[in-house]
This record gives structure tokens, sequence and C-alpha cells, in this order.
């Protein structure tokens, strides 16, 4: 079975702080993460995915296979990083997505 | 299209009756997905297409869900009898092929039912 826990419900940073939004997974096998972002009033969307490994709008994320973990980073929050961020799986049956829970990340001015 | 649509946008239903939702995906997208998200929770996968094969539907709650594409574009995710559970919003994404696992989604069709 695949399973996406994000821990965190809601993160508030300040402006100009790093933020960290934690991500697991329990999948055997070979996932691939994915990072969707859902801005205030608007649809979901991705923000990035691990096998792209590139940077979007200053966030990273890097899969540790060993902590199966997939945590998002920004070294420097920004007001317009406020948003509902979501991790999620996909697994070798390419269909189905598995999503956590989502954090709500505020970033404070 | 410029995005996947959906329709209604709203939808608010007495229990046990039917409803039908309507998904656009963006044109020439292969594959086509649906979730159902419950408040406070992440989007929960209900089913998925690629052109007209349900190859998945190993999410749909019970038999009174349904969903077909029967010409490979438009989508209809169908529940019949409906129950308060139901109350969540349904998301339609779609995604083209070759672009592996990015879906683009819709607003979401939000169902409550009294």
């Amino acid at each position: 079975a695949q399973r996406v826990t994000q821990p965190e419900k809601l993160l508030s940073v300040f402006k100009g702080a790093p933020v960290e939004l934690k991500c697991n997974y329990s999948y055997s096998g070979s996932p691939e993460l994915f990072w969707y972002v859902q801005y205030s009033r608007q649809r979901l969307q991705l923000l990035l995915r691990h096998i792209s490994r590139e940077s979007i709008k200053g966030f990273t994320a890097d899969l540790n296979k060993g902590e199966t973990s997939f945590h998002l980073k920004k070294p420097f929050a920004q007001e317009e990083d406020s948003a509902m961020y979501y991790c999620a799986l996909t697994g070798a049956n390419a269909g189905k997505s598995t999503f956590g829970d989502g954090t709500t990340l505020t970033v404070k001015p | 299209g410029a995005g996947v649509s959906q329709s209604p946008r709203y939808k608010v239903a007495k229990r046990g009756q039917d409803v039908a939702l309507r998904c656009d995906p963006i044109s020439g997208h292969v594959s086509l997905f649906w979730y159902q998200q419950a408040l406070g929770q992440g989007p929960e996968f209900l089913t998925y297409f690629q052109n007209e094969a349900q190859l998945d539907k190993s999410g749909l709650p019970s038999d009174r869900f349904f969903a077909e594409r029967p010409e490979g574009s438009v989508s209809t995710l169908k529940i019949q009898r409906t129950q308060q559970e139901d109350s969540a919003v349904y998301l339609c994404a779609s995604s083209p092929s070759g672009t592996w696992n990015i879906q683009y989604f819709g607003a979401g069709t939000r169902l409550s039912v009294l």
C-alpha cells in the first residue's frame, strides 16, 4: 500500500526565514514524488517533482530513500509562498496518486 | 481549452438524489483522474482513465459511484442515491501522454448532500 504523511497541518514562519515542509512516504518500490501547491482561490498545481531535480520559485526537494522522505525546502520564505502544500506519490501503477493531507504555510511579514 | 473545466462548480443534492459531475480535460490529454477531497484532507484517488479505458477504479467507495469517458475526452462521475458522507469536493485532473504523471487539476465541484 502507498501512503503519504505530512506531519504538520500548519506551519508559520516570518518572511526571510528558512522553511521546511515535511513529507514522509511508504511504498515498497521506486515511487515518483511530487509537491503540489494551492494558492488562495486557485486550483491545485504542480510545484515540483523529484525526477526533474529542479528548483521552482526557490523551492527544492530531495528524495531520501533511506528515510523515505521528500521534504520541501526554501532558504528564504516570501509572503507569496503562503499557500496549502500537498506531497503526492505515484507508484508502479502510474495512474494512482496518493496525496498527503497538506500543510498550510503562512509567511508573516 | 485553457485548462481542465469542471461543472457544476457547486451542487446541492437531497439525500437519495442522483448527481452527475462533468469534467472537460485539456484538449489532447490522454489520462484523466477523479479525486474526492473531504474537508481538511488531501485529494483521495477515485478512478483513472487512459483514453476511454478505465484502468483503475479501486478508489470508488461504493457501487453507487460510477465514472465514464466514452469518447476518450469528457468524463462524467455519477453518484447514485447520494448520502451525507458523499459531501466533498470532487476534483478532476488530466495528464498528457509522454509527460509522466504531471496532473493538471480543475477547480473542482463542491457537492453538498443535505
